[in-house]
């Protein structure tokens, strides 16, 4: 039973370009949302966050978005860069209960 | 530098062995996790703790023990009796509970032979 899901299990952008990683969960006690970044050989490092209060939060070049009606976030980097290339966890919490997607890997083309 | 630990970074052990994975943190953390990753699959969890000499099963807890005896350790056993032991297993900590913002450790990657 997934509860969050990341349909792409890859996704290639050019180098300069917008990345979008979509995510999409069916729990609607999940109220706070988070993405982590990971590293082949490393854990996973927090990346940005957003509260069901809000419907983005902006950290450089990094936005989250979130769809509450529509139990929709999505992850915008822009501009990409080949730095950026990894694997992106959406998370779902709430409820005392968190989730994970199955992850995105990000290639950023030079 | 503050962090998580985990180790060894690659375990090889032979089917019906026990084998313990270890995990610290010196960020003064009060709650730890273990997660499973398995290709295609998000982070799954096995055990949390949310304080010393307390933890709880997670989603997919059998198979599995823990101890929580220090702060700072969260020790993972992977017994004779879990199924399909061969993952990528990953350890957390977060300040609070309720899971908060957590901090992942390096993993450990548990070949059964």
């Amino acid at each position: 039973d997934q509860q969050v899901k990341q349909n792409s299990p890859s996704l290639s952008v050019q180098e300069g370009r917008i990345s979008i990683l979509n995510c999409d969960y069916t729990n609607s006690m999940f109220d706070y949302f988070l993405w982590y970044k990971k590293y082949p050989a490393e854990g996973p490092t927090f990346l940005i966050s957003i509260s069901s209060i809000k419907d983005k939060n902006e950290d450089g070049r990094f936005t989250v978005f979130l769809n509450k009606s529509a139990k929709h976030l999505s992850l915008h980097i822009v501009p990409s860069q080949p730095g950026d290339s990894a694997v992106y966890f959406c998370a779902a919490m709430g409820n005392n209960d968190m989730r994970f997607g199955a992850g995105t890997r990000l290639t950023v083309k030079p | 530098d503050g962090g998580i630990t985990q180790s060894p970074k690659y375990l090889f052990r032979k089917e019906g062995q026990n084998v313990t994975l270890s995990c610290e943190q010196n960020l003064n953390h009060d709650a730890m996790y273990w997660y499973r990753q398995d290709p295609g699959q998000g982070l799954r969890l096995i055990y949390y703790s949310q304080i010393v000499n307390d933890f709880q099963k997670g989603d997919i807890a059998e198979g599995y023990s823990v101890s929580r005896e220090k702060k700072e350790s969260f020790p993972l056993t992977v017994t004779s009796a879990q199924k399909n032991p061969t993952a990528f297993y990953l350890c957390a900590s977060s300040r609070g509970g309720n899971y908060n913002e957590q901090f992942f450790g390096p993993g450990t990657r548990l070949t059964v032979l």
